[in-house]
């Protein structure tokens, strides 16, 4: 059973465009985390989002957590070809220490 | 300063052989995590360190895997007799300590596993 849901899984789109990628469970986190992937690399943390409502932004980057803490999205303006991988939501549910990740959204900017 | 390392970066193996990954932490982590990701499936965990505390092995698909952690620094993940669906991608990270997920998690740049 996967827990977090990511849509679109593929996004193809041209640079300058705007996105959105959003990330739905039905269970509440305590905390959910944003990472990018890059071919051959490990995931890196973009953003840790704790409070719900909560909004953070990381330059044209924009993070949110729903107000239930069961869904976030990132939003992506004017996106530029080195925005290109694959966005992963992650979260913890509870006190657990563990990571359960989304289905990954994999996105594609072209010139 | 160094990242969290993995070995080898490539491993191809025939059915029923054994395999051993390799992950080195960031100096002073005291946390690590083994996940694997694979097609179709996206990243899973599947066990974590965290000091000398007994480890949390509850996302171990089955017997055949174990890991362990020498020293409170290098771990290896032996994969017994392996199959050909345990063909992934596996993903080491570290991190300073575990904090509820608000700790930053650095990953390795994994190991590809493929079981013929």
């Amino acid at each position: 059973t996967q827990l977090l849901e990511q849509s679109p899984q593929f996004l193809s789109i041209q640079e300058g465009e705007n996105l959105t990628v959003y990330c739905n469970s039905s269970s509440v986190f305590s905390s959910l985390q944003w990472y990018r992937q890059e071919p051959g690399e490990g995931p890196v943390l973009l953003v840790t989002v704790v409070t719900g409502g909560e909004v953070k932004k990381l330059k044209r980057l924009t993070f949110q957590f729903g107000d239930a803490r069961k869904d976030s999205s990132l939003h992506i303006t004017a996106a530029q070809p080195g925005d290109t991988g694959l966005y992963l939501c992650a979260g913890v549910i509870g006190t657990a220490s563990k990571l359960t990740f989304g289905t990954g959204t994999r996105l594609q900017v072209t010139l | 300063g160094a990242g969290v390392s993995q070995s080898p970066s490539n491993k191809v193996t025939e059915k029923g052989k054994d395999v051993e990954l390799r992950c080195d932490p960031i100096s002073g982590h005291t946390a690590l995590y083994w996940y694997r990701q694979s097609l179709g499936q996206g990243l899973e965990f599947l066990i974590y360190f965290q000091g000398n505390s007994a480890p949390d092995k509850s996302g171990l698909p089955s017997d055949r895997f174990s890991a362990e952690r020498t020293g409170g620094s290098v771990s290896t993940l032996t994969i017994q007799r392996t199959q050909q669906e345990d063909s992934a991608v596996y993903l080491c990270a570290s991190s300073y300590r575990v904090g509820l997920g608000l700790e930053t998690q650095y990953f390795g740049p994994g190991t590809r596993l493929l079981v013929l």
